[in-house]
């Protein structure tokens, strides 16, 4: 069965520090790899995506970068954090009929 | 960017009461997903709807999809403790992602 794997759980970061939180699917290959980030109990906004090693679209400009260098894995980075960096972020995958998306368990960032 | 609105934002019931929650854009989907969300962890997905007036059902649960494929709806009979949390509906465009709707947070008194 597929499994798909997301830490840290939490992590408490300094303003201007680097991040990096990765995510890894197992049991599949070639899926579909999202980025997520959600408010306070509320809906999810898509960061970035990826459709195979290497394509990485980005939906919003920010101060984050994302990166797929294997099939497998998706990492979300940053040089620098802001303050409005803090937030949940969710990794998430899905096969190629887009039919459901599989969410890891997700990173609470907060940026102080 | 696709906007999805779902309503109500808020829903408090006791417990053995019905509700539901709705769905809507002015886009036409290709498909459309409702996930349900603790706090704390990730969105689980529980229906995808594809087709125009499909209506599916999953225990209490019964999920339809508007005949123009604009509009959905979540109706929980009996309703549970155990089905508090947030319900997101996600739509999906015809490509790799879905536009996620602003989440309806239920709560269920026992």
């Amino acid at each position: 069965s597929q499994t798909i794997h997301q830490w840290p759980a939490t992590l408490v970061q300094p303003v201007g520090s680097p991040l990096s939180l990765e995510c890894t699917v197992e049991g599949t290959s070639n899926p579909n790899l999202y980025w997520y980030r959600q408010a306070a109990g509320r809906g999810l906004q898509l960061l970035f995506y990826s459709v195979g090693i290497g394509q990485i679209s980005s939906e919003v400009p920010q101060n984050l970068s994302a990166s797929r260098p294997q099939d497998r894995q998706f990492i979300l980075s940053s040089k620098k954090l802001l303050l409005s960096d803090s937030g949940f972020y969710l990794c998430a995958w899905s096969g190629d009929n887009n039919y459901g998306y599989t969410f890891g368990s997700g990173t609470r960032l907060t940026v102080v | 960017t696709q906007l999805l609105e779902q309503s109500p934002q808020f829903l408090s019931i006791q417990e053995g009461e019905n509700l539901t929650v709705y769905c809507n854009s002015s886009s036409v989907f290709s498909s459309l997903q409702w996930y349900r969300q603790e706090p704390g962890e990730g969105p689980v997905l529980l229906v995808t709807v594809v087709t125009g007036g499909e209506v599916k059902k999953l225990k209490r649960l019964t999920f339809q999809f508007g005949d123009a494929r604009k509009d959905s709806s979540l109706h929980i009979t009996a309703a549970q403790p155990g089905d508090t949390g947030l319900y997101l509906c996600a739509g999906g465009f015809n490509d790799y992602k879905l536009s996620f709707g602003a989440g309806t947070t239920v709560t269920v008194r026992a």
